[in-house]
């Protein structure tokens, strides 16, 4: 069963503090995994793609990191701001086509 | 710019009216496009594939009468939440992928909050 899992659930920090969210899946067959941020009351907004052969992709203060072969990926943030806090959501897709989404991390970036 | 449009961005209504959701594709032809629904602090939840030209396809217990989908133009996809009780209050989101792109890219509309009164 193609299944994505996200973890933490939820997560504080403080803002300047560094973090690290992961997402395991286990969709088949594999064509690329997104990273979603989702401020409360809006529609989800895309900060990576990480296709198969990629393991490391920045954008901006977000990196996202993709293992193919343990199915797992994280989303590391640095010197997180305020404007961090949101819903992360790890969404793969197989063949291009049929979307798995992942439940979600909540982030609270703290002042 | 926005590549998904969803209007209204909030809707209240009375218990037992029917309310329309549009969805359009700004930037491409869409032949498919998804419908979200989100409860509070919930994670987004499939309801249906929306497939232009054809019947809307629904995920299992979603229902097909109560949400009808349309989807008669390749820009343009409505969700309309008919006879709305104040249980079917949430945030509805629909999303689109281009066509022949294999890359996987999710355009996501701005979502629509349905309040039922």
């Amino acid at each position: 069963k193609n299944q994505v899992e996200q973890s933490p659930q939820s997560l504080i920090i403080l803002e300047g503090k560094n973090c690290t969210l992961q997402c395991n899946y286990t969709v088949s067959p594999f064509s690329n995994l997104r990273w979603y941020k989702q401020d409360t009351g809006r529609g989800p907004v895309s900060l990576t793609i990480m296709t198969f052969s990629e393991n490391t992709k920045s954008n901006g203060r977000y990196t996202a990191t993709l293992d193919a072969d343990t199915k797992q990926s994280s989303l590391h943030i640095t010197a997180s701001q305020l404007s961090d806090s949101a819903s992360y959501i790890c969404v793969v897709s197989a063949n291009g086509q049929n979307f798995v989404f992942g439940p979600g991390t909540r982030l609270s970036v703290l002042p | 710019g926005a590549v998904v449009s969803q209007h209204p961005s909030w809707v209240i209504c009375k218990s037992g009216t029917s309310v329309k959701i549009e969805c359009r594709s700004l930037d491409f032809q869409a032949t498919t496009m998804f419908w979200y629904r989100q409860f509070p602090k919930q994670s987004l939840m499939l309801m249906a594939t929306s497939n232009e030209g054809s019947k809307a396809t629904y995920e299992q217990g979603v229902e097909k009468d109560k949400f009808l989908i349309n989807h008669a133009s390749l820009t343009l996809s409505t969700l309309t939440v008919t006879s709305a009780h104040p249980e079917d209050s949430s945030f509805y989101i629909c999303s689109t992928s281009p066509p022949r792109l294999t890359t996987g890219e999710l355009f996501f509309g701005e979502g629509s909050r349905l309040t039922v009164l």
